[in-house]
């Protein structure tokens, strides 16, 4: 079954506990996206990777990190949690060009 | 960069009646617009996408517009069932493979019984 997967679904953690969120596609999918989305402000883009070891950032890239050594995988990564990164968190990923596949969504709370 | 204007922000209509929603874009570079569905608590998917040189793509009930010289598109749902209550979000993309979207904040469809 071809699908997006993201883990953990939910997270809860204090400020400055630094802290991966893992993404794995199974579409050989060369791109991949990370998004946050807040009420009222739609999902804005942090990161994305258009091929392995190739990454630019999207909107809203302070404070996050990524990482592309393999295709399938793109984890997003937060050196030093704050308060207003707590968010819902999806992980996408596409062909050239084509639809992007959601993953379930990483909720994540920092206190 | 690229900005994308969505509205209405929530939208209730009555079962059977037709619901649209609008969207403007920024850069007039863009050339693909896709629409996502986001039921409760569940992740986007993708409901229909139109590129630069089509004027008008449709679908069963769902169909997009687009008027590039007017920078904006839209999305209408004919017929509408219970099952289309969900928040609609409205993108555009300028890169020639996609690979950077920029969202529009939502709409919030509830269908009236």
């Amino acid at each position: 079954e071809a699908q997006v997967t993201q883990n953990p679904r939910y997270l809860i953690t204090v400020t400055g506990k630094k802290l991966t969120v893992t993404c794995s596609q199974n579409m050989n999918h060369e791109y991949m996206s990370w998004y946050r989305q807040d009420p009222g402000l739609g999902l804005r883009q942090i990161y994305y990777s258009m091929n392995v070891e190739v990454t630019d950032k999207g909107d809203v890239p302070e404070g996050y990190k990524v990482s592309r050594k393999e295709k399938r995988n793109f984890p997003l990564i937060l050196e030093s949690p704050s308060p207003n990164q707590t968010s819902l968190y999806f992980c996408a990923s596409s062909e050239r060009g084509g639809i992007q596949y959601f993953g379930a969504g990483t909720r994540l709370s920092v206190l | 960069g690229e900005n994308v204007e969505q509205h209405p922000s929530t939208l209730s209509v009555q079962e059977g009646d037709s619901a649209v929603i609008k969207c403007t874009y920024s850069d007039s570079a863009s050339n693909y617009f896709p629409w996502y569905k986001q039921e409760l608590g569940k992740r986007p998917q993708l409901i229909i996408d139109i590129r630069s040189n089509v004027g008008e793509k449709k679908d069963q009930r769902i169909a997009v517009t687009l008027n590039k010289t007017a920078k904006h598109f839209s999305l209408h749902i004919t017929e509408t069932q219970p099952e289309d209550s969900a928040v609609y979000f409205c993108a555009a993309s300028s890169r020639p493979r996609n690979e950077k979207l920029t969202f529009g904040t939502g709409t919030r469809l509830t269908i009236i019984p």
